[in-house]
């Protein structure tokens, strides 16, 4: 059964704590994304991952962390160091050919933290 | 730069009526463009995309759309609405010439259709 697993589903966290979201494909893709959803704000992205060992900044990555040791696993740490973390978090990934154009990205389930 | 537009955070439709959710976008190249659907507390579903060939393109649950050049849109449509279309739909869009492939989505519009 192929596909994206994000856990935990929910997460609380106290304030000043750090927090790291799995994120899990078995989809063979090679790019990873994470991205942030907020009420009213759409998807907005904090890293992403087109190779394993290699990442580049989002449009939001202040206060976030990522790894990419493996090319299933695209874990994602929320630090001290962000403000509001209280958000949806979606991870997704991708497939890139050698030629022609990417296909759809494909996407996680979603983990909820809420920051206490 | 790359942007999308959803201009209605809300779009309300009758069953059995036809629905638009609108989608304008901004790239420096050609496009790839995409439609997707989120039920409440749910990762994105892929409705359907548009990268080449002919404008219309039909996907996922009857839906279709169709790729405006000139008026740079990808409106999402479909002929008879049913109530468990009710969820939220995203456009997003990607450069063509662009080799890091990162989407750029709007910021949802909200479809409610009442029986």
């Amino acid at each position: 059964d192929g596909g994206i697993t994000q856990s935990p589903k929910y997460l609380f966290r106290k304030e000043g704590q750090n927090v790291t979201l799995s994120c899990e494909q078995n989809l063979n893709h090679d790019a990873m994304y994470w991205y942030r959803q907020d009420p009213g704000q759409g998807l907005r992205l904090i890293y992403y991952s087109q190779i394993v060992n290699d990442f580049q900044k989002g449009d939001i990555a202040e206060g976030y962390s990522v790894s990419r040791e493996k090319k299933e696993s695209f874990p994602l740490t929320v630090t001290s160091a962000q403000k509001n973390p209280t958000a949806f978090y979606l991870c997704a990934s991708t497939h890139v050919p050698q030629v022609g154009p990417r296909n759809e990205q494909f996407f996680g389930p979603g983990t909820r933290l809420t920051v206490l | 730069a790359q942007s999308v537009a959803q201009p209605e955070d809300q779009v309300n439709v009758a069953e059995g009526n036809p629905l638009t959710v609108k989608c304008t976008y901004s790239v420096s190249g050609n496009p790839y463009l995409f439609w997707y659907v989120q039920y409440p507390n749910r990762g994105l579903q892929f409705l359907l995309k548009y990268i080449t060939g002919d404008n219309l393109v039909k996907g996922s649950y009857g839906f279709e759309a169709e790729f405006n050049k000139s008026q740079t849109s990808f409106h999402l449509k479909k002929p008879s609405a049913l109530v468990s279309d009710s969820a939220l739909y995203f456009c997003a869009v990607r450069d063509r010439g662009s080799t890091l492939g990162r989407l750029y989505f709007g910021r949802g519009t909200q479809l409610t259709v009442w029986p």
